[in-house]
């Protein structure tokens, strides 16, 4: 099946600095990757998410760049504000066919930003 | 648009009782519903995938008989946690999918606590 990692761990930046998050996948099969947020108790709520016919998306400050040969894709946010703080998770899926596009999560990244 | 509750939002049970955790798509038919559980500080794990009017795919390692699934129509899908132990108290995040396709849409989770 599908494995997903998600580096790093924890992440502290300053407020207005950038953050970036990776993660590979083992599936050469999977097509979504989407970016998660999550805060305490709550659900996750996608962020931006990037299908496999795609190299780069781009939402105001936060942008998904994948690298298919690699089996990567990063999260990029830039000008990052205190209220980003949270936990990130990355996923994959194979849209489509016999497995209705199960998500595997990576292990969350948390991220702190400092004011 | 694509709303999806669930309810309880949080319980908390005696040892060995079961719970059903209910889970709807609000505005949506959702072909594929989704369960994932969630301990303090991890990922999201995947344990069943269940598509309207057929038996639940769980993954490797989930107790079928414990974790009861059921999609009886394509806006309801529930879970029941049978004798429930202290570890199976956990957070409980259904997801819903309008088809074998990308975004899922998430629940915003029950709070199990077995006592």
């Amino acid at each position: 099946g599908e494995n997903v990692e998600q580096h790093p761990s924890t992440l502290s930046v300053q407020e207005g600095d950038s953050a970036v998050i990776k993660c590979t996948y083992s599936d050469s099969a999977s097509n979504y990757f989407p970016w998660y947020k999550q805060e305490l108790g709550k659900r996750p709520q996608l962020i931006i998410d990037i299908r496999s016919n795609v190299g780069e998306k781009k939402d105001q400050r936060i942008a998904v760049t994948l690298n298919k040969t690699a089996k990567h894709f990063s999260l990029h946010i830039t000008e990052t504000q205190p209220e980003d703080s949270a936990v990130y998770f990355c996923a994959a899926s194979r849209a489509g066919g016999t497995s209705y596009g199960k998500l595997t999560f990576g292990q969350g990244t948390i991220l702190t930003v400092h004011p | 648009g694509a709303v999806v509750s669930q309810h309880p939002s949080w319980v908390i049970c005696k040892s060995g009782t079961s719970v059903k955790i209910e889970c709807r798509s609000l505005d949506f038919q959702a072909t594929t519903m989704f369960w994932y559980r969630q301990f303090p500080k991890q990922s999201l794990m995947l344990m069943a995938t269940s598509n309207e009017g057929s038996k639940a795919t769980y993954e490797q390692g989930v107790e079928k008989d414990k974790f009861l699934i059921n999609h009886a129509s394509l806006t309801l899908s529930t879970l029941t946690v049978t004798s429930a132990h202290p570890e199976d108290s956990s957070f409980y995040i259904c997801s819903a999918s309008p088809g074998a396709g990308y975004e899922q849409y998430f629940g915003p989770g029950t709070r199990l606590t077995v006592t």
